[in-house]
């Protein structure tokens, strides 16, 4: 298995541009969320599913679009990259939305946004 | 607002010392307590968690201390070791819903 992937590792944007961050998981789990880790924040919930077609809103989720069309793919888009976008995103997953300690985290990409 | 509020930022122990890293929390709804693990460069990792209907859980040299009536909860690592050096975050989540709430971290050194 190779768990949770996300690309890219790291990216640049300028102001006003798009992208999509990339997240899969091989695992099977129903649940998958994306956070934002800025120095002395800890990590932020973005936006979350717990399942294929259901997402929802976390804690700073302004700015932010997720979709969930299958149950490996949680991809996370900027519509209009700002600096306060600047950051390193985790995407996570866990087998049940009731197994909610169990979250298997990705490496991370590192977004500047200039 | 933070939800769940850790200290110290910061933790130097010697090899062989007792790390102790702290949370706190206001909501009383929270029912799951989960500590994490983060080397530079990756993903967190879960390291231990508890539920408040237990004072205390073990795994090895990992020790979760949880006192409800003070709504705190701590990290105790014995026995520390230079391959402990990592940043730690305490984390909270409600029964109903699918949120966590992370502390802020704690990036703890271990001096050979």
């Amino acid at each position: 298995n190779a768990g949770v992937t996300q690309t890219p590792k790291f990216q640049v944007l300028k102001t006003g541009q798009s992208m999509t961050l990339q997240c899969a998981q091989d695992m099977n789990h129903e649940y998958m969320s994306w956070y934002r880790q800025d120095p002395g924040m800890g990590l932020r919930l973005i936006h979350y599913s717990v399942g294929a077609g259901i997402t929802d809103q976390g804690e700073v989720p302004n700015g932010y679009n997720v979709s969930r069309s299958t149950t490996e793919d949680f991809p996370l888009r900027l519509l209009s990259a700002a600096p306060s976008q600047t950051s390193v995103y985790f995407c996570a997953s866990s087998y049940s939305r009731t197994n909610k300690g169990e979250q298997y985290f990705g490496p991370g990409t590192r977004l500047t946004v200039t | 607002q933070q939800q769940v509020k850790q200290s110290p930022q910061s933790l130097i122990v010697q090899k062989g010392g007792i790390s102790i890293i702290n949370c706190a929390y206001e909501n009383t709804a929270f029912d799951y307590f989960p500590w994490y693990q983060q080397f530079p460069g990756k993903g967190p990792a879960l390291l231990i968690a508890i539920r408040p209907d237990v004072s205390e859980k073990k795994e090895g040299r990992f020790t979760i201390s949880f006192n409800k009536s003070a709504k705190q909860f701590s990290l105790h690592i014995m026995d520390s070791q230079p391959g402990d050096s990592a940043t730690y975050f305490c984390a909270a989540s409600i029964g109903t819903g699918n949120q966590f709430y992370f502390g802020t971290g704690t990036s703890l050194t271990v001096i050979p």
